[in-house]
């Protein structure tokens, strides 16, 4: 099983929501990482978690809050967006942070998230 | 820091023609370099990486890369373009020895004609 799933496949949310994203991988990875991506534009990395435990964050607005709950489930909470926010929202994985470690990472399809 | 650049924001190709999406980097110690796709409303998948061990390297779908110090390239080639390859290629650079947190260009949006 070579799959990254996430959930839900669409968003849409009010500015006052509370809403969550889920990222689930059965590899055995320990990195995971949350991307996102606006049209036509290459990924942004937001956030990437070693074992379980935050190692990245780049300078991400607080509205945006990770959670990795376990080795295989990665969550990203949403709090009070704005439509600036709407984007698709991509996790991956890898079997560790370092290159010399890890074959290769993994992708899901991505949650297209829509702020109102 | 290190960077690529991807020539072209669009490649347009016939069907069986040879698709070449160049990829130039910019590091200042041995870099690691990679492709992804995205077919459209999807992921990114990973089409091959270079590590350091042989400059030619083969991917998936057929699609291949060479790293050239010298040029400072890692240009990806077809032999032959299916329709099914249209979509979004991005080209990566992370640091040999380094953590897997690729930066990416801009894309290369690949076009296959009938």
């Amino acid at each position: 099983d070579t799959e990254v799933t996430q959930t839900p496949k669409h968003l849409v949310m009010g500015m006052t929501n509370k809403k969550s994203l889920k990222c689930e991988q059965h590899m055995g990875h320990r990195a995971m990482y949350w991307y996102k991506q606006k049209a036509k534009k290459p990924p942004e990395l937001m956030f990437v978690y070693s074992y379980e435990k935050l190692s990245i964050n780049e300078s991400v607005p607080s509205r945006f809050s990770p959670e990795c709950p376990n080795s295989s489930l990665l969550n990203l909470h949403l709090h009070a967006l704005q439509p600036e926010d709407s984007a698709l929202y991509l996790c991956a994985s890898s079997q560790d942070v370092r290159v010399d470690l890890t074959d290769t990472q993994y992708f899901g399809p991505g949650t297209r998230l829509t702020v109102l | 820091a290190q960077s690529v650049t991807q020539l072209g924001s669009h490649v347009s190709v016939s069907e069986g023609a040879l698709v070449l999406l160049r990829c130039n980097y910019s590091s200042s110690v041995p870099p690691y370099l990679f492709w992804y796709v995205q077919y459209p409303n999807q992921g990114l998948q990973l089409l091959l990486k270079y590590t350091s061990a042989a400059t030619l390297v083969k991917g998936i779908n057929g699609f291949e890369a060479e790293f050239k110090k010298s040029e400072t390239s890692f240009h990806l080639t077809k032999p032959s373009a299916h329709m099914s390859d249209a979509a979004e290629y991005f080209c990566a650079v992370s640091v040999a020895g380094g953590s897997y947190i690729p930066t990416f260009g801009r894309g290369t949006s690949l076009i296959v004609h009938p």
